[in-house]
């Protein structure tokens, strides 16, 4: 048990239209990382926000976007939903040199 | 740029017998190095990781890593396995004195423990 939870588990949605995954964090941990596994690859760094602030960004184009609000919960936001971003989203909120991560939003772009 | 390579896609191996998986990794700066374990449908767990000190580093249920500065490695041991270790292992590096989540893993090893 991380503490981080994600939802929903699954989501089925269709080309071309808009997403929004949850997370909500421990208290306290005022650094939450989001990150995009694609079937059989390892996780790709998306972002980070840090006190509600955009704190790092991976190769990721600007259709992924996301929030992070005062209670330690966390958006990740998708537009324009291609095939290609069918992939497990993880989100890991960090405190003390050690992230948790929750178990994932299994995303279906059909 | 950094990357992280794990050299073996998919590892099988016999209950009680010894196993290594390997990870090399670049970087132009230092770095911190890490091991996640995922079993299936379920997302990533710290197995170890190396900040400073001594290069070997363990875990509670018998994983063992050991940094290798000169040879940029992080390979994962465990002297015995069981078939509960069967899952897919990542390896994974971020900056010294990064801000903490931003890793950059390995495309994972599956460990396939068999009777």
């Amino acid at each position: 048990e991380t503490g981080v939870t994600q939802s929903p588990t699954h989501l089925i949605k269709t080309r071309g239209q808009q997403v929004t995954l949850r997370c909500s964090s421990q208290s306290g941990h005022n650094t939450v990382s989001w990150y995009q596994q694609a079937l059989g690859q390892g996780p790709q760094f998306i972002f980070q926000y840090y006190r509600e602030e955009e704190n790092g960004r991976g190769n990721f184009p600007p259709r992924f976007s996301g929030l992070q609000f005062p209670n330690y919960s966390s958006e990740l936001n998708v537009n324009a939903l291609e095939l290609d971003d069918s992939a497990l989203y993880l989100c890991a909120s960090s405190l003390g040199g050690k992230a948790f991560f929750g178990q994932g939003t299994r995303l279906t772009v059909v | 740029a950094q990357s992280v390579t794990q050299l073996d896609s998919q590892v099988p191996v016999f209950e009680e017998a010894p196993v290594e998986l390997r990870c090399n990794y670049s970087s132009s700066v230092s770095v911190y190095l890490f091991w996640y374990v995922q079993y299936p449908n379920q997302g990533l767990q710290l197995l170890l990781k190396y900040l400073s000190g001594s290069t070997l580093v363990e875990s509670i249920n018998g994983f063992e890593a050991e940094f290798n500065k000169s040879q940029t490695s992080f390979h994962l041991r465990k002297p015995s396995v069981h078939i509960s270790d069967t899952a897919e292992y990542f390896c994974a590096v971020e900056n010294y004195g990064g801000s903490q989540g931003n890793l950059i893993f390995g495309k994972g090893t599956k460990l396939s423990v068999k009777p």
